[in-house]
């Protein structure tokens, strides 16, 4: 199975919302609802942001959201804060247990 | 609280054979759960290795289904990576962590950078 596409950069100003796409095929995003988020900060392990395409875990700020909408979902971030500078990977389910990951995308808040 | 650790020896010679345990505190493995390997290379995003329930039942990446061994030792509360004839793409920070069926990872060990050269 190949990578999720995601964007390679984004960028917003604080307090601005962004948002990262991750497009796939109808035999992963587009198939399931199970697409997951992470957030990765230099040099740490990735944090799940997002699981079931918009559920949050308990912890997760509220700014954050997930959507999906045919192969393409979507992680956004409302009121942009210096802290979410960070690298973003999306994540599908593409059945028979297998699991695959978007490139990433590289969050720069200005 | 849940907490994994990955350990392992840090450099590996070409063509040799990639070993890297997970030690899981907090919550017991035969309880339940899948639990996975993900590897990210330098400057590079990540990939998934592989999945293990705690019965055994075991799911890997295609690409790497070849030289990819999962397994899980309940007793010592622990699960284990193996990659065979490593190459030096397969240097990498590798990742452990717990699964919620069927996809999302949480949560994760720091994890271990490995690296393959003579």
């Amino acid at each position: 199975q190949s990578a999720l596409t995601q964007p390679a950069s984004v960028s917003g100003s604080p307090g601005q919302s962004i948002t990262i796409s991750c497009t796939g095929t109808s035999s992963d995003v587009g198939g399931y609802n199970y697409v997951s988020w992470y957030q990765q900060h230099p040099g740490k392990a990735p944090k799940l942001m997002i699981y079931d395409v918009s559920k949050r875990p308990s912890g997760v700020s509220n700014r954050f959201s997930g959507s999906k909408s045919g192969n393409t979902a979507s992680l956004t971030i409302s009121g942009l804060q210096a802290e979410d500078e960070a690298d973003y990977y999306c994540c599908s389910y593409a059945g028979s247990s297998i699991v695959v990951f978007g490139g990433g995308t590289k969050l720069t808040v200005l | 609280q849940v907490q994994l650790q990955e350990s392992g020896p840090g450099l590996v010679k070409p063509s040799e054979t990639l070993s890297l345990t997970c030690t899981v505190s907090g919550y017991s493995i035969s309880s339940g759960y899948y639990w996975g390997w993900i590897r990210q290379p330098p400057g590079k995003g990540l990939e998934w290795i592989g999945s293990i329930y705690h019965s055994g039942s075991t799911y890997y990446n295609p690409s790497l289904k070849s030289r990819v061994t999962i397994s899980v030792d309940t007793s010592k509360n622990q699960f284990s990576l193996k990659l065979s004839s490593v190459t030096a793409a397969d240097t990498a920070v590798y990742y452990c962590a717990r699964v919620s069926s069927p996809t999302w990872f949480d949560p994760w060990g720091q994890g271990t950078l490995v690296t393959v050269s003579s």
